[in-house]
């Protein structure tokens, strides 16, 4: 699986979006960008994953770069209860190869302020 | 929407003491893990288990570990004999195991281990 190069820490403002970046510049063709955020040492929650193009769901959007090396995950509204680290991963979903590999790097810190 | 159950949430044992960390994954998920985390630093995987056997493991998961799916619906790991480097937040997950596009993982709350 490639790696994953993160911030180690950002503010935003309550309300405001929250743009977290994440560089993947070796991935390979066949692998998504998966994020998850843990909260305060909860276990890690899913919130969205994608291949090439943009998604969007209730949490959060992706946006992927063109040549797939970078991702940001935008927060349209932040709050409070988003203040987590924040996971960026990329693995390969398609195979029943490596199923544990959901490899958890330092991750970005998010302290969302009032 | 179906979630990852553990139990204790809180485990304290005496060094050298045997403990039985319990998950209950998701009804119909096929492939289960346990991860663990110390205080402070990442999350870190220890082990896979798919079909009744362990489909991959790290260097953590040592002979001191094991895992075993006693009945249809559990999930457990064991840990033989304690350290005080034990001690740690050990999360479960599930997943469907479909290899499908939208294959990720689920995560229980934790059971935090405390060895005295």
């Amino acid at each position: 699986d490639a790696k994953t190069t993160q911030p180690p820490s950002m503010d935003c403002a309550e309300g405001r979006a929250a743009n977290l970046p994440c560089n993947h510049s070796t991935i390979s063709g066949n692998e998504y960008v998966y994020w998850y955020r843990q909260i305060h040492s909860q276990g890690p929650q899913y919130i969205i994953h994608g291949l090439k193009n943009n998604e969007t769901n209730e949490m959060a959007s992706l946006i992927i770069t063109e040549d797939r090396k970078s991702s940001t995950l935008i927060l349209p509204h932040a709050t409070l209860r988003d203040t987590a680290v924040y996971y960026c991963i990329v693995r390969n979903p398609l195979t029943t190869d490596s199923w544990g590999k959901f490899q958890f790097g330092a991750g970005t810190q998010v302290v969302v302020t009032p | 929407e179906p979630e990852v159950t553990q139990t204790p949430s809180h485990q304290v044992t005496q060094m050298g003491q045997e403990v039985i960390l319990r998950c209950v994954p998701i009804s119909n998920h096929l492939y289960f893990y346990w991860y663990r985390q110390i205080l402070g630093q990442k999350v870190e995987f220890l082990v896979s288990f798919y079909n009744n056997e362990i489909s991959e493991k790290s260097e953590i998961f040592d002979d001191q570990f094991s895992v075993e799916r006693p009945d249809g619906s559990n999930f457990t790991l064991k840990i033989r004999s304690t350290k005080l480097e034990d001690s740690a937040m050990y999360f479960c997950a599930s997943s469907a195991g479909t290899a499908s596009t939208n294959e990720k993982l689920f995560f229980g709350s934790g059971t935090q281990l405390s060895v005295l």
